[in-house]
């Protein structure tokens, strides 16, 4: 059974911080690496879905990266606003076409 | 229109009840999904649809009856539930080329969800 990870389980930091956090998964049989955002009471949004070893994906002040040959995915959120806050999930998928493997997720909460 | 709605948002029923929660896109995405998220867990997958055909049942209790009466529609019924079966009940839907791999490889886009409470 996959098993996608992910560390901090939450985190708190001050408006302007800088953060970081990982999302690590089996290194073999890899297809996809997915990454949302959830804020409370809306849905989750898709922010990357990443598939090969080195990519690295921006977008505004979020990037991400992924490493597939150690099984491990970085995402970065430059200068946190509180409207960051919410929980990143990550997900991969254990065989090409079947379920999503979710994380436990992230969650961040950001103070003004 | 990059929205996926879903109905009820909140739904507490018996037992003994029959219900149904909808979800709605107008992406033209043909591959569609049922989750179901606990409190403090991951939201973990039930059924994928793909071009109205059920593709993916993840060992679901029949109690639980998806249908995808069209390419913009898909259903749960609900059925004789039990109080464990109380979670928000997550449709999501994606692009589908009709081949495993675009499903994995496209990113899936939520509805905001159906809090489910059975008493």
């Amino acid at each position: 059974i996959l098993n996608v990870e992910q560390s901090p389980q939450s985190l708190h930091v001050q408006e302007g911080d800088s953060t970081n956090f990982t999302c690590s998964f089996p290194s073999s049989n890899f297809y996809a690496l997915h990454w949302y955002r959830w804020e409370t009471a809306k849905s989750p949004e898709a922010l990357f879905v990443m598939t090969l070893n080195g990519d690295e994906k921006k977008k505004g002040r979020i990037s991400a990266t992924l490493n597939t040959k150690e099984g491990y995915s970085y995402l970065y959120i430059k200068g946190s606003q509180p409207e960051d806050s919410a929980t990143y999930l990550c997900a991969s998928p254990g065989k090409a076409g079947t379920a999503l493997i979710f994380g436990k997720g992230t969650t961040l909460s950001v103070s003004s | 229109d990059t929205e996926v709605t879903q109905t009820p948002k909140h739904l507490v029923m018996g037992m003994t009840n029959k219900k149904s929660l909808k979800c709605e896109q107008h992406m033209g995405h043909r591959a569609m999904y049922w989750y179901k998220q606990k409190a403090k867990k991951p939201p973990e997958l039930m059924f994928v649809y793909s071009y109205e055909k059920l593709s993916i049942n993840e060992s679901v209790p029949s109690r639980f009856s998806p249908e995808c009466p069209n390419s913009s529609l898909l259903n749960l019924h609900l059925h004789a539930l039990q109080p464990e079966d109380s979670a928000l009940y997550l449709c999501a839907s994606s692009q589908d080329l009709g081949t495993s791999l675009a499903r994995t490889y496209n990113e899936q886009f939520f509805g905001p969800g159906t809090r489910l409470t059975v008493l």
